[in-house]
């Protein structure tokens, strides 16, 4: 199975903070990788995938990048709803295995 | 409205066996992959498998092959995931997700299913 890192696991920050979230594969996985969002008690939702691609509704200030083994995800103005926990998931191959999270909490 | 709709909370005791189900409306349910993800209290998503409706072609984690078995019934538009024998370590909140046509991303979500298992 391909394993993903999720850096940090937690980031504490403040409204309007820029915040970039890192996710390396443990093996080169073009740009198959999605990116989800997860707050307390709810279902997780889709942002981002194909690496960049924005899923339809989701704000322009989400943005993601990268191929290969390395990516991020950029929140470029960190709003009151953005508070929660962010997955990237490979795409690549079975099984479409998820990275560990990361919490962002306000600081 | 396209949405995933599961059935709800479980309690059971370990060696029982279960089926939770998860209907889809709104769009053509043959047309799309639906997933399975898992997530234990307090922890992170794992994907366990998919199947496609239409011809019930499914792929499973390796960590799950065995465990669990994913099915569908076109006829009534809905995905099950069950269990033979329940353990203990079976308790978690599972989550039935629609793939995307061009991506095997999880663009439509279930709200879940808690299932506790718990002599």
């Amino acid at each position: 199975d391909i394993q993903l890192t999720q850096s940090p696991s937690f980031l504490s920050a403040s409204v309007g903070d820029r915040v970039t979230i890192t996710c390396r594969a443990s093996q080169g996985i073009s740009s198959y990788l999605a990116w989800y969002q997860q707050k307390p008690g709810k279902a997780p939702k889709l942002l981002i995938y194909a690496a960049s691609t924005l899923q339809s509704g989701v704000p322009s200030r989400f943005s993601g990048s990268g191929s290969g083994t390395e990516f991020t995800l950029t929140i470029s103005s960190l709003q009151p709803e953005d508070f929660a926990t962010y997955y990237c998931q490979q795409l690549n191959s079975y099984p479409c295995t998820f990275g560990g999270g990361t919490k962002v909490e306000i600081k | 409205e396209v949405q995933l709709v599961q059935s709800g909370a479980e309690v059971k005791k370990p060696g029982e066996s279960l089926k939770i189900s998860c209907k889809g409306s709104g769009y053509s349910f043959t047309s799309y992959w639906i997933g399975w993800v898992r997530q234990m209290p307090g922890k992170g998503l794992e994907w366990m498998g998919i199947i496609y409706p239409g011809d019930s072609d499914t792929r499973y984690s390796p960590s799950f092959q065995g465990q669990v078995t994913i099915s569908a019934d076109k006829s009534i538009s809905t995905a099950y995931l069950q269990w033979s024998s329940l353990k203990a370590s079976d308790t978690a909140m599972y989550y039935c997700a629609r793939r995307l046509v061009e991506s095997d991303a999880f663009d439509i979500w279930g709200q879940g299913t808690m299932v506790t298992v718990s002599s």
